[in-house]
């Protein structure tokens, strides 16, 4: 199975841009890139997914890399309520997903 | 618009007793449904994922066992809780489709087990 990495957490101060990387070197040609992100004491939240080309939607763009090999969630100005964990999964093709870790992000005013 | 629905939101239980979760889906039909289970500061397990009545498959081996009894009737259940069951358990829905369909998930229960 394809897996991701993650950074364990990263920090961002109110206004600004963040980006949240992830690899994923052995992702397979059918393989669908989701973020979802989970605030505390709630359960995970849908953001952003894509397969090659970049998304954007009203919560975040989502750049991915020519090679498929590693993708970025730009989140374009953090608020204290983006703090969350960030999860980068593979699909599968099977509508499945396998969470990891994420990364935790802290927003600072 | 499509709700998902799970309880009880918080649970305290006794080693050794019987537990029956709950999860309902409205707004949709023939979702495909999932049970997952978050321990303390981890990630979420998937436990268990149906694309419908009756269709069950199981992700790891366990203390649950889920049915399905109804289209957006998901349920989890055990017949004697372990510690190791406290956790926090979540339903989850899609509307299918190989790749690229979105879950969507509902609030939660917390299971203390002692």
């Amino acid at each position: 199975d394809a897996k991701t990495t993650q950074p364990n957490s990263m920090e961002s101060n109110e206004e600004e841009p963040v980006h949240l990387p992830c690899n994923h070197s052995t992702i397979s040609g059918t393989d669908y890139i989701h973020w979802y992100r989970q605030l505390p004491s709630q359960g995970p939240e849908y953001v952003i997914h894509g397969l090659t080309s970049n998304v954007n939607n009203r919560m975040a763009s989502l750049a991915i890399a020519e090679d498929r090999k590693s993708s970025t969630l730009i989140l374009h100005r953090a608020t204290l309520r983006d703090a969350a964990v960030y999860y980068c999964i593979l699909d599968y093709n099977t509508d499945k997903l396998i969470f990891g870790t994420g990364t935790r992000l802290q927003v600072f005013p | 618009s499509q709700t998902i629905h799970q309880w009880p939101a918080t649970l305290v239980q006794p080693v050794g007793s019987p537990l029956s979760l709950e999860c309902t889906v409205e707004g949709t039909s023939n979702p495909n449904l999932y049970w997952y289970r978050q321990a303390a500061g981890r990630g979420l397990q998937l436990l268990f994922y149906s694309v419908g009545i009756g269709q069950i498959s199981s992700e790891v081996p366990q203390n649950l066992s889920a049915s399905r009894p109804q289209d957006r009737q998901f349920i989890l259940s055990s017949k004697k809780l372990l510690l190791s069951d406290s956790g926090f358990y979540l339903c989850a829905w899609s509307d299918g489709g190989t790749g690229g369909a979105t879950q969507y998930f509902g609030p939660g229960t917390r299971l203390l087990v002692l």
